[in-house]
């Protein structure tokens, strides 16, 4: 039973256009939200946060949004660029889990110059 | 340069045979962990250790073992037990408390004989 889902495994944007990378969750107990980047053979690196308690979090051209009540989040990359080309992975933590997370799948992003 | 160290980056496996995963801190954080993630999935947690001499099974620890004797290092053992070892490990590493932000290593990927 996946807790957190990305049902979107590629994603095509062109450069300068918006990006958006969408994340479902099963679990009303998580109270973190976490988007991961990966680039190929290396470790993710964080991008951004979001508590439950909020519904959005900016941070430079990266947006998360939070909507609760669907149980639904997503990251918004404006304007995109050829090296956020990208596997970017959502993960949710249980409450005061420490690092313990559970990762969606991932979403390829290709941002096309 | 404070960071995660992973070694080796390419590590092949032979039929019967233990294989370790090195995994080496110098961000002096207490929390450790390491995931593994197969193609087109997202990274699932073999095992955790939030503090010295202390470790827990995450989701996916049977064929594998771990030790954590020191702060700076948790080597990550992967037993002949393990019947599907082929994937991508990722060690991490977090301080206490915060939100689940990880920082990653850069891999290694192993392989079967």
């Amino acid at each position: 039973d996946q807790q957190v889902k990305q049902n979107s495994p590629s994603l095509s944007v062109q450069e300068g256009r918006i990006s958006i990378l969408n994340c479902d969750y099963t679990n009303s107990m998580f109270d973190y939200f976490l988007w991961y980047k990966k680039y190929p053979a290396e470790g993710p690196t964080f991008l951004i946060s979001i508590s439950s308690i909020k519904d959005k979090n900016e941070d430079g051209r990266f947006t998360v949004f939070l909507n609760k009540s669907a149980k639904h989040l997503s990251l918004h990359i404006v304007p995109s660029q050829p090296g956020d080309s990208a596997v970017y992975f959502c993960a949710a933590r249980g409450l005061n889990q420490g690092g313990k997370l559970i990762f969606g799948q991932g979403t390829e992003l290709s941002v096309k110059p | 340069d404070g960071g995660i160290t992973q070694s080796p980056k390419y590590l092949f496996r032979k039929e019967g045979q233990n294989v370790t995963l090195s995994c080496e801190q110098n961000l002096n954080h207490d929390a450790m962990y390491w995931y593994r993630q197969d193609p087109g999935q997202g990274l699932r947690l073999i095992y955790y250790s939030q503090i010295v001499n202390d470790f827990q099974k995450g989701d996916i620890a049977e064929g594998y073992s771990v030790s954590r004797e020191k702060k700076e290092s948790f080597p990550l053992t992967v037993t002949s037990a393990q019947k599907n070892p082929t994937a991508f490990y990722l060690c991490a590493s977090s301080s206490r408390g915060g939100f689940g932000k990880l920082f990653f290593g850069s891999g290694t990927q192993l392989s079967v004989l």
